[in-house]
């Protein structure tokens, strides 16, 4: 069964640096998403992606946060100067109809 | 604004004895009504999805779920708990076609042996 896998599993930074996190969604899916999980607190939307631009965003992407599917198949999430509140696990997400496929998620810990 | 509340934070059951884990969504609309599992540093996995058909929706597992429109739930069961079912669950309401979901606070099983 086709699914949604991330990469990296885990990373660590140091405050203000850049990380990259990457999705590869379900391949004939055409709406993609981010969510982040902060330790013990829900998981919460970031952002969906539509047609190769944002078609919705939450309070909590700010201009620290940008996506973008740079081939076709991977849909990157990026956190130019990372703070230490990024800490969290992020998921991505690819839709088909109604349904939303999480991938196994990416734990950021930002030092 | 869409909201889902899980009633409980943390539920303990006994295994091999019933499990229910309780949401209510807010009342627009017709909406779509979904439960994924989180087991330990592991994703989101769906369980099961209610989509406007049957009220009453099997999923994996041996989990059910109905859809009762009067009472705006869609409380989650299971006959018989297994250990393997702890795990961290959570409630998902979407109001167009998935575009936006919205999750509760989810609800922490523990199945105690």
């Amino acid at each position: 069964e086709p699914e949604v896998t991330q990469t990296p599993s885990h990373q660590v930074t140091q405050m203000g640096q850049e990380v990259i996190l990457r999705c590869v969604p379900i391949s004939n899916h055409l709406y993609f998403y981010w969510y982040r999980q902060i330790l013990g607190q829900k998981v919460e939307f970031l952002v969906s992606f539509y047609n190769n631009e944002i078609s919705e965003k939450s309070e909590i992407f700010d201009d620290q946060f940008s996506v973008e599917r740079p081939d076709g198949s991977n849909f990157t999430l990026k956190i130019r100067s990372t703070k230490l509140e990024d800490s969290a696990m992020y998921f991505c997400a690819s839709r088909t109809v109604e349904t939303q496929y999480f991938g196994p998620g990416t734990r950021l810990l930002v030092l | 604004a869409q909201s889902v509340t899980q009633l409980d934070s943390h539920v303990s059951v006994s295994e091999g004895t019933p499990v229910l884990l309780r949401c209510n969504y807010s009342s627009s609309y017709s909406p779509s009504l979904f439960w994924y599992v989180q087991h330990p540093n592991k994703g989101l996995q769906l369980l099961l999805k209610y989509t406007s058909a049957a009220t009453l929706v099997k999923g994996i597992n041996g989990f059910e779920a109905e859809f009762k429109k009067s009472e705006t739930s869609f409380h989650l069961t299971k006959p018989s708990a297994h250990m393997s079912d702890a795990a961290e669950y959570f409630c998902v309401v979407t109001y167009n076609y998935g575009q936006n979901f919205v999750f509760g606070p989810g609800t922490r099983l523990s199945v105690l042996p």
